[in-house]
């Protein structure tokens, strides 16, 4: 099993500021996922993060606005940058088994633009 | 691109009512299946799984069955109780290369009446 932790639970941001988002695991694993659910919405993936590449980027999202760090096999970051109000989200972290058959998602960061 | 669809929303049913929700996938290869929900404010819960064919996840009185020869999902609850009001969620996960990837479908939003 993998727990995973995610920081900030939430978030007020101003306008025009970058937010970077924590997602631990505690244990190592290849492939890290970052979503995004709007308001009312479906979960959206917006990239997924290889330790030692660079993320690869989901349609309608850019490394400009969403740039992910991913140092090692437990850690990763997401910055949503210049945030508007349309930011407005729950972002969310997750890890897969090897075999796909279970999937770890952290709590949440639950965003406001203001 | 793998993809899930889910029946159209919202659902309303009176207390006791039989529920079935249907949701159907393309997918390359050989996916797993969930069911998630969300509660109100609340973030996203595993409800059940299937990870292979003729599978049936189960859990609170709800089940699915995994239907490969038509690539279906669909949930069902005997007896819907108010409690179970929420945003039901279908989704796969890749194995392979992109064990843990999810594709969410667009959630189904459940409304139970006394």
């Amino acid at each position: 099993s993998a727990v995973i932790s995610q920081k900030p639970s939430r978030d007020i941001c101003q306008r025009g500021t970058s937010l970077t988002i924590q997602c631990q695991v505690d244990s190592q694993v290849t492939m890290m996922f970052w979503y995004r659910q709007q308001p009312g919405q479906s979960l959206t993936l917006i990239a997924t993060a290889n330790q030692g590449s660079e993320a690869t980027y989901e349609s309608g999202f850019v490394i400009d606005k969403f740039p992910i760090s991913r140092p090692n096999l437990t850690f990763s970051t997401l910055t949503v940058s210049n945030m508007s109000p349309e930011d407005s989200s729950i972002y969310l972290c997750s890890v897969g088994d090897r075999a796909g058959n279970t999937i770890y998602f952290g709590e949440g960061s639950w965003l406001t633009v203001v | 691109g793998n993809s899930v669809t889910q029946m159209e929303g919202p659902v309303t049913l009176s207390e006791e009512a039989f529920l079935t929700i249907n949701c159907t996938y393309t997918a390359t290869g050989y996916p797993s299946l969930f069911w998630y929900v969300q509660y109100p404010g609340e973030g996203l819960q595993l409800l059940l799984k299937a990870t292979k064919a003729d599978d049936k996840g189960s859990n609170k009185g709800f089940e699915a069955t995994y239907r490969k020869e038509t690539t279906s999902f669909h949930l069902e609850k005997g007896s819907v109780q108010v409690s179970d009001s929420a945003v039901y969620f279908c989704a796969l996960s890749d194995r392979g290369t992109n064990a843990g990837k999810s594709t969410f479908g667009d959630g189904t939003t459940l409304t139970v009446k006394p």
